[in-house]
């Protein structure tokens, strides 16, 4: 089972700021089948980057995904009022599993 | 507008049985397979497994296999997770999620099923 590895725990950053959140997988993901959620309390996770790299559908360009092999980055350009929320990776080539989240929290 | 309707909320005492729904509207409910996704209170999410709601057809997560059943009735495009006897370990949330192929990321989601076990 490929093990997601998500840093730092949790994040404490204003609006306006730069958000870069990191996962590490413990082998590599085939074909870059990364993903990248966002889950706010009470309300369904949603689908912010696929492929690694692939914004999904409306989504702002504040976000965007990056790397490949072991190392994935979420980058968060600007931070909105809305983006304070937990953040998953997720693997989908082999099995599937996710990272533990990262919490982006208003300092 | 894709849309993924979950069952409310559960309270249920142990070795009792449940099922839970997923209502998909919005898509043709067959051209995608739902998964199930767990959360336990303050822990990780997890996969547990997939139908494709074409054929029924199943995957488990080797974690879940022989402890749920998911089916689902494509006539009113639903899916369902279930428990035949339940444990205090499966107080959680439950989501399902759509997603094309077994490489596909989870494009839409459900909002949720807490379900609570306790005596």
């Amino acid at each position: 089972e490929i093990v997601l590895t998500q840093s730092p725990g949790t994040l404490s950053l204003s609006p306006g700021e730069r958000a870069t959140l990191s996962c590490r997988a413990s082998q590599s993901v085939s074909s870059n089948y990364l993903a990248w959620y966002q889950h706010k309390p009470g309300q369904a996770p949603r689908l912010l980057i696929y492929g690694a790299s692939n914004r999904a559908t409306g989504i702002p360009d504040r976000f965007s995904g990056s790397g490949s092999g072991t190392d994935f980055t979420l980058t968060i350009s600007r931070l909105e009022p809305e983006d304070f929320a937990v953040y998953y990776c997720q693997q989908y080539g082999s099995s599937r599993t996710f990272g533990q989240g990262t919490k982006v929290e208003i300092k | 507008e894709v849309q993924l309707v979950q069952s409310g909320a559960e309270v249920k005492k142990p070795g009792e049985s449940l099922r839970i729904s997923c209502k998909g509207s919005g898509y043709t409910f067959t051209s995608y397979w739902i998964t199930w996704v767990r959360q336990m209170p303050g822990k990780d999410l997890e996969w547990m497994g997939w139908i494709d709601p074409s054929d029924s057809y199943t995957n488990y997560s080797p974690s879940f296999q022989g402890h749920v059943t998911f089916s689902a009735d494509k006539s009113i495009s639903t899916a369902y997770l279930q428990w035949s006897s339940l444990k205090a370990s499966d107080t959680a949330m439950y989501y399902c999620a759509r997603h094309r192929l077994a490489t596909s990321p989870f494009d839409h989601w459900g909002q949720g099923t807490l379900v609570t076990v306790s005596s």
